[in-house]
C-alpha cells in the first residue's frame, strides 16, 4: 500500500520561504500515468489546491499564489517538495500532499498532513 | 478562479437521504467531466469517494452516487449513517487547474 509523508518546518518566519517534502514508499514513484500534488486546509476554511507536478517534470500552481510556488520531484529519493516563497499569516495551515496512481482516478492517496504557522 | 459553490451544512436523519450540490461555472464543471469528491473527516486526510463525476473509488459504498447537470455536479448520500458525518468537498480538475468547493458540513442527526 502507497503512503506518503509530508516533512518540514512547523514553524516559518514571515516573509520567508516555506519548504515541505513529501516522501512516497510502499509503492512505485515513476508512470507515465502518476501526478503528485500539494493541497491545504486554512484554520476553518476549506481545502486549497497549490499545484501539481506530472511525469516528464510539468507542474502546474494555483493562480492566487502569484508566482509564489515552485514544486519538484527527487525521483532518486521517491519524494516531491514544495517551496513557497514570502509567506505570510495567511500561509497557516496543515498542508497535505497527495497521489494520483491508479488512473483515471484523481487524488487517491494523501499524505496525514503537517501543520504549518507563520508567524514571528 | 473562485471557489465552487458548495451548501455550507446539510443534514439528515440515519436511514434518510441527502444531496449535497455544487455549483461551477462553464469554464469548470460545465465545460468537462473531471469532477471529484472527497470526505473528510478531521484530523485525518481526505478520501477520494468520486472521480470523472460519477464513479466510485473501490471500497466505497453504493449509497455514494455521483451525478452532474450543467454547470453543478451532485453528491448523494442515501441510507445516511452517523459514520457518514463529516466534511464534503466537490473538486473540478483538468490536467491543468483545480479548484475545490468551498466544503458542506454533512450533519447525522
Amino acid at each position: 500500500q502507497l503512503q506518503l509523508q509530508e516533512s518540514g518546518p512547523g514553524l516559518v518566519k514571515p516573509s520567508e520561504t516555506l519548504s515541505l517534502t513529501c516522501s512516497v514508499s510502499g509503492g512505485p514513484f515513476t508512470s507515465r500515468t502518476f501526478y503528485w500534488g500539494w493541497i491545504r486546509q486554512p484554520p476553518g476554511k476549506g481545502l486549497e489546491w497549490i499545484g501539481t507536478i506530472y511525469y516528464g517534470g510539468s507542474s502546474y500552481y494555483n493562480p492566487s499564489l502569484k508566482g509564489r510556488v515552485t514544486i519538484s520531484v527527487d525521483t532518486s529519493k521517491s519524494q516531491f517538495s514544495l517551496k513557497l516563497a514570502s509567506v505570510t499569516a495567511a500561509d497557516t495551515a496543515v498542508y497535505y500532499c497527495a497521489g494520483r496512481i491508479d488512473p483515471p482516478k484523481d487524488f487517491d492517496f494523501w499524505g496525514q498532513g503537517t501543520r504549518v504557522t507563520v508567524s514571528p | 478562479q473562485s471557489a465552487l459553490t458548495q451548501p455550507a451544512s446539510v443534514s439528515g436523519s440515519p436511514g434518510q437521504s441527502i444531496t449535497i450540490s455544487c455549483t461551477g461555472s462553464s469554464s469548470d464543471i460545465g465545460s468537462h467531466n473531471l469532477v471529484s469528491w472527497y470526505q473528510h473527516h478531521p484530523d485525518k486526510p481526505p478520501r477520494l469517494l468520486v472521480y470523472e463525476v460519477s464513479k466510485r473509488t473501490s471500497g466505497v459504498s453504493n449509497r455514494f452516487s455521483g451525478s452532474k447537470s450543467g454547470n453543478t455536479a451532485s453528491l448523494t448520500i442515501s441510507g445516511l449513517q452517523a459514520g457518514d458525518e463529516s466534511d464534503y468537498y466537490c473538486c473540478s480538475y483538468t490536467g491543468t487547474f483545480r479548484v475545490f468547493g468551498g466544503g458542506t458540513k454533512l450533519t447525522v442527526l
